[in-house]
């Protein structure tokens, strides 16, 4: 089955930094990829995704990009403010019920 | 719009008892999700359910039950709990049309002791 890789654990910039989330995945049919963010006693939400027919997809201050030679995407977030300190997980699947989870990143911003 | 609720939100069980999570959500979806989260480990698949009667194995089944006896509906429920099964059940509904990005609920942290 599908193995999603995610790094770094714990990440740490200055308000205003950039901040980048990198995740691998191990099935090349792997077809859609979301990231999620979750605030401390909630739910992860759905951020940003992006399908394998796209290279890259940008929402505002943040943007993913997808390597499918090289099977890995990553999160990118500009002007990091304090209010995106949460814990942001990657994901990748092919059919709706096969989605595997990254094992989560923690983005802490320093004001 | 509630979304996807989750009850309840907190629960301490002892080591054999039973209990039943809750799921329900308002958005029509057919997919809906158990999902438990455990530190470092990020989510892993529980079971899920592709419609109104329909339900399948996920990643880490071993110890639960699950039921859809409505679409709106998905009951998780332990029959034994264990202190392996302390965690945080997160429930979560999709579109079946297509691959597409999960609802979750706000999660129930469970703790058996």
């Amino acid at each position: 089955g599908e193995n999603v890789e995610q790094h770094p654990s714990t990440l740490s910039v200055q308000e205003g930094d950039s901040a980048v989330i990198k995740c691998t995945y191990s099935d090349s049919a792997s077809n859609y990829f979301p990231w999620y963010k979750q605030e401390l006693g909630k739910g992860p939400q759905l951020i940003i995704d992006i399908r394998s027919n796209v290279g890259e997809k940008k929402d505002q201050r943040i943007a993913v990009t997808l390597n499918k030679t090289a099977k890995h995407f990553s999160l990118h977030i500009t002007e990091t403010q304090p209010e995106d300190s949460a814990v942001y997980f990657c994901a990748a699947s092919i059919y709706n019920n096969d989605m595997r989870f990254g094992a989560g990143t923690r983005l802490t911003v320093k004001p | 719009n509630a979304g996807v609720t989750q009850t309840p939100k907190f629960r301490v069980l002892k080591t054999g008892q039973s209990m039943t999570l809750l799921c329900a959500q308002d958005m029509n979806h057919e997919y809906m999700y158990w999902y438990r989260q455990d530190p470092g480990m990020g989510l892993r698949l529980i079971h899920y359910s592709v419609g109104e009667g329909t339900t399948a194995k996920g990643e880490v089944p071993d110890g639960y039950n699950v039921s859809r006896l409505k679409k709106q509906n998905f009951l998780l429920g332990l029959e034994s709990a264990a202190p392996s099964q302390t965690s945080v059940y997160f429930c979560a509904s999709s579109y079946l049309s297509q691959v597409d990005g999960y609802t979750f609920g706000s999660g129930t942290r469970l703790t058996v002791v």
